[in-house]
């Protein structure tokens, strides 16, 4: 059964900074990935996605993930987070089986930004 | 084009009642899912149906737990007889029916149900 790992469970950076939220995978095909941001209180909101082709992926918000095979990582990424990046930030993996496209979430990542 | 409506958004129940939540998945999309969130916890899949038909329900607890996609009207996922443990956030989300490609699902704001 696939399975996904989020190591860090919360992440604080400084507005303006860099961010590099971690994400490894555990499936035997090549997976479909997926990153979801969910803001407190609130439902999940598609960042970005990953099925097939170019392996750094853009989506909204100015983030950006990278899928490396040899790594079972998609690793998101944004070259500077603004304030209201502050959230819950969730990976997923999903597989086509016969049209069933379950998602398996990971714990996900808080992150704070701090002034 | 309105998103996957879930109602109510928050739910109280007290140990014994039933919950009743429903989700209307966005428009021309025909494939509903459950999720749960726990508190401090990623999602966790409860059960995918399609129009009148259980596709997958393998994250359903065995008892207590059931759900519907009917024909007309809402996809339901009912919880009898409820207990603290089963307080949580529960989403639905939907996506269209097309089977040549993985499509994304679009998430519904959740409901949160306490139970006292």
């Amino acid at each position: 059964a696939q399975s996904v790992t989020q190591p860090d469970i919360h992440i604080t950076v400084s507005e303006g900074a860099s961010l590099e939220l971690r994400c490894n995978y555990s499936y035997g095909a090549t997976p479909y990935l997926f990153w979801y941001v969910q803001s407190p209180g609130q439902g999940l909101q598609l960042l970005l996605k990953y099925f097939s082709g170019d392996t750094l992926v853009q989506g909204i918000k100015g983030f950006e993930a990278e899928f490396k095979r040899s790594q079972s990582s998609f690793n998101l990424r944004k070259p500077s987070v603004h304030w209201s990046d502050a959230a819950e930030y969730f990976c997923a993996v999903g597989l086509s089986n016969f049209g069933n496209e379950k998602l398996t979430f990971g714990t996900g990542t808080r992150l704070t930004i701090i002034p | 084009n309105a998103g996957v409506m879930q109602n109510p958004r928050h739910l109280v129940r007290r140990r014994g009642q039933e919950a009743r939540l429903r989700c209307s998945p966005m428009k021309g999309h025909s494939h509903v899912y459950w999720y749960r969130q726990l508190p401090e916890e990623g999602l966790k899949f409860m059960v995918y149906l399609q129009k009148e038909n259980i596709i997958d329900e393998s994250g359903m607890p065995k008892e207590r737990f059931s759900a519907e996609f009917p024909k007309e009207g809402p996809s339901i996922l009912r919880i009898q007889q409820v207990v603290r443990g089963d307080s949580a956030a529960y989403f639905c989300a939907s996506s269209p029916a097309r089977r040549e490609s993985v499509d994304e699902q679009f998430f519904g704001p959740g409901t949160r149900l306490t139970v006292l």
